[in-house]
């Protein structure tokens, strides 16, 4: 029943490492979104998807990599870690929407913690 | 650029307080205005939204109105109990030039509530 989840919840690793974290919405949404939660709960957005296309890239590392596999799955890699990569990353999905009206809603996943020794 | 501005916290109420959280924007044209819950160790869940101006946005017993004259939506409750302690974040949806649009989130406020 779960509508949007991501796995792990919980990552540890050492710097320099490179990992994924896995995110599906069963809920039929067009796009999907990646955000990054830091130690004093600042919310910001990293990607976006619709319909597999990537539309939302912000200020992001380029190690930071999403891939799209379809539209239910948006998967984080992370090459390369390091200590300032930790942090509560967040999928979401919301509909699809149209130029003008449809849906803003979004819906999150429970978040990943990432820590980086 | 949009941005959000919410009141520092923790705010610190006792039950059955009332609670205001602050919460102004920046933003040009008519963006779509939210406040979003995080409980301990959760994802954030929609609590309300409001999508024009002078729209009032309401759920289990938390209200907040579009002020486009103040460019505010301040989320406000009659009763707080221990359950609602939580972070609230306000967030605006605002088209980009791609014609997406996206949502940029505040700080976000914490609530503590004590019995």
């Amino acid at each position: 029943d779960t509508a949007v989840s991501q796995t792990p919840k919980y990552l540890v690793t050492q710097m320099g490492n490179d990992k994924s974290i896995k995110c599906e919405q069963n809920l039929g949404h067009d796009t999907m979104y990646w955000y990054k939660q830091d130690s004093k709960k600042f919310l910001k957005i990293m990607f976006s998807y619709n319909n597999k296309e990537l539309i939302i890239n912000e200020t992001v590392p380029n190690r930071f990599s999403p891939k799209s596999p379809d539209k239910a799955h948006l998967n984080l890699h992370i090459n390369s870690l390091e200590l300032g990569d930790s942090a509560v990353y967040f999928c979401a999905s919301s509909p699809i929407w149209i130029r003008r009206g449809g849906s803003d809603t979004q819906y999150f996943g429970p978040g990943t913690r990432l820590t980086v020794l | 650029g949009n941005s959000v501005t919410q009141m520092e916290g923790p705010v610190t109420l006792s039950e059955e307080a009332f609670l205001t959280i602050n919460c102004t924007y920046t933003a040009t044209g008519y963006p779509s205005l939210f406040w979003y819950v995080q409980y301990p160790g959760e994802g954030l869940q929609l609590l309300l939204k409001a999508t024009k101006a002078d729209d009032k946005g309401s759920n289990k017993g938390f209200e907040a109105t579009y002020r486009k004259e103040t460019t505010s939506f301040h989320l406000e409750k009659g009763s707080v109990q221990v359950s609602d302690s939580a972070v609230y974040f306000c967030a605006l949806s605002k088209e980009m030039d791609t014609g997406r649009r996206a949502l940029t989130f505040g700080s976000g406020t914490r609530l503590q509530v004590q019995p």
